[in-house]
């Protein structure tokens, strides 16, 4: 059965900080894997996502995500994060969603 | 085109009642999931529909069931509501939903269920 863990539930950064937030899956199949971001009142967006190919991948806003396949990981990066970077972020591995992590920045 | 809709908004109900939301997903889309938000359990699956039939199941009970209809518009049903299912109710579609063509989920803005 398919799953997806994210460690982090709350990740409290200061502007400029870096970012590594974690996510690992279970399945033993081809994966669609993605990244979504819920800001303040908003709805849940996709933040970049990776079928096959390069497993470095760039999203929106300066994030990207690197797929280790031996760490069944798919861990979500930004070099430094912005107080409007603020929100909830979810991995997802097909339509199967991680709890999500709460990053605050604060400025 | 027109988003992910679901409705509706804002919904209050006492304990022991039963609720149906709707959801109606992008034109094309053949998948409608859906989820539950809180605060403390992050976005839970519930069950994703494709061609009217449910294809994945999270583990809640009984009691929330679904359905989907041939232009792919889906409903969600909660019976004999308890306090705990005060939550977000998120709907989303894709146009395959799992598999390896499995595009991204279009989320709708969700309806918030209290129940008193």
């Amino acid at each position: 059965a398919q799953s997806v863990s994210q460690h982090n539930h709350h990740v409290i950064l200061s502007e400029a900080a870096s970012l590594e937030l974690g996510c690992n899956y279970s399945y033993g199949g081809t994966v669609n894997l993605f990244w979504y971001v819920q800001y303040p009142g908003q709805h849940l967006q996709l933040l970049l996502k990776y079928f096959s190919g390069d497993p470095l991948v760039k999203g929106i806003k300066g994030f990207e995500a690197e797929f280790i396949k031996s760490k069944f990981s798919f861990n979500l990066r930004k070099p430094s994060v912005q107080w409007s970077d603020t929100a909830e972020y979810f991995c997802a591995l097909d339509m199967r969603f991680g709890a999500g992590t709460r990053l605050t920045v604060k400025p | 085109k027109a988003g992910v809709t679901q409705t509706p908004r804002y919904l209050i109900k006492t304990r022991g009642q039963q609720v149906t939301l709707s959801c109606s997903p992008i034109s094309g889309h053949r998948s409608v999931s859906w989820y539950q938000q809180t605060p403390g359990q992050g976005l839970q699956f519930l069950f994703e529909y494709f061609s009217e039939t449910q294809r994945n199941k999270g583990n809640f009970p009984g009691r929330f069931s679904g359905r989907q209809f041939s232009n792919s518009r889906s409903e969600m049903n909660v019976s004999t509501l308890e306090l705990g299912d005060s939550a977000l109710y998120l709907c989303a579609s894709s146009f395959t939903g799992t598999g390896p063509m499995n595009t991204e989920a279009f989320f709708g803005q969700g309806t918030r269920l209290t129940v008193v």
